[in-house]
């Protein structure tokens, strides 16, 4: 399987500050086939990004996915306070089955 | 509007076995492949199984693999999840996730409980 590890685990910013979450993989992604969701305390993931860079509907442009191969990156321009939660990166390009990343939860400084 | 809506999670003990249920609405579901997903208590995301539209084809996590059967109805617009053999470590949250495209999770559901101890 591939493994998606995500880093760093715990990101501290302000709102208004910029946000880089990394997503590193065992072994390349075909086709970049990758997704970042959000998820908020007790509630279920939402789907940010996916095929590495495509915006979900209805997501707000200051998210924006990057990346290739085995290295990408979800940013977020100019974090509001409702973009605090556990970000997880996710890849669905291999036969051998779908895997998620372990999280990068990211808090108010 | 696409709702999804498990059911059926609840405390059983090692060995024994539990049927989860969720049900679909707002889109054509023989038309989506279907999967579940679950998050141990505090910890991230795991894919279990997922299923073809037609219910032809079905993929499991190594882990599940002999244990879980995934499944649905069209009928009643339901898909299942039949586990058995329960462990200590299938304790989770249980979500039903609609694949928009192969393996993209558009729509989840809210999540079922699986507690397994003695």
């Amino acid at each position: 399987e591939i493994v998606l590890t995500q880093s760093p685990a715990t990101l501290s910013l302000s709102p208004g500050e910029r946000a880089s979450l990394s997503c590193g993989a065992s072994q390349s992604v075909s086709n970049s086939y990758l997704a970042w969701y959000q998820q908020k305390p007790g509630l279920a993931p939402r789907l940010l990004i996916y095929d590495a860079f495509k915006r979900a509907t209805g997501i707000p442009d200051r998210f924006s996915g990057s990346g290739s191969g085995t290295d990408f990156t979800l940013t977020i321009s100019r974090l509001e306070p409702e973009d605090f939660a556990v970000y997880y990166c996710q890849q669905y390009g291999s036969s051998l089955g779908i895997t998620f990343g372990q999280g990068t939860r990211l808090e108010i400084k | 509007e696409v709702q999804l809506v498990e059911s059926g999670g609840d405390l059983v003990q090692p060995g024994e076995s539990l049927r989860l249920s969720c049900a679909a609405s707002g889109f054509a579901f023989s038309s989506y492949w279907m999967s579940w997903v679950r998050q141990a208590p505090g910890k991230g995301l795991e894919w279990v199984a997922k299923e073809k539209g037609d219910g032809r084809e079905k993929y499991y996590v190594d882990s599940v693999k002999g244990r879980f059967t995934i499944s649905r109805d069209t009928a009643k617009n339901s898909l299942y999840l039949q586990m058995s053999s329960l462990r200590a470590d299938d304790t989770a949250v249980y979500y039903c996730a609609r694949e928009w495209e192969s393996g993209i999770f558009d729509s989840w559901g809210q999540g079922t409980l699986v507690t397994v101890s003695s």
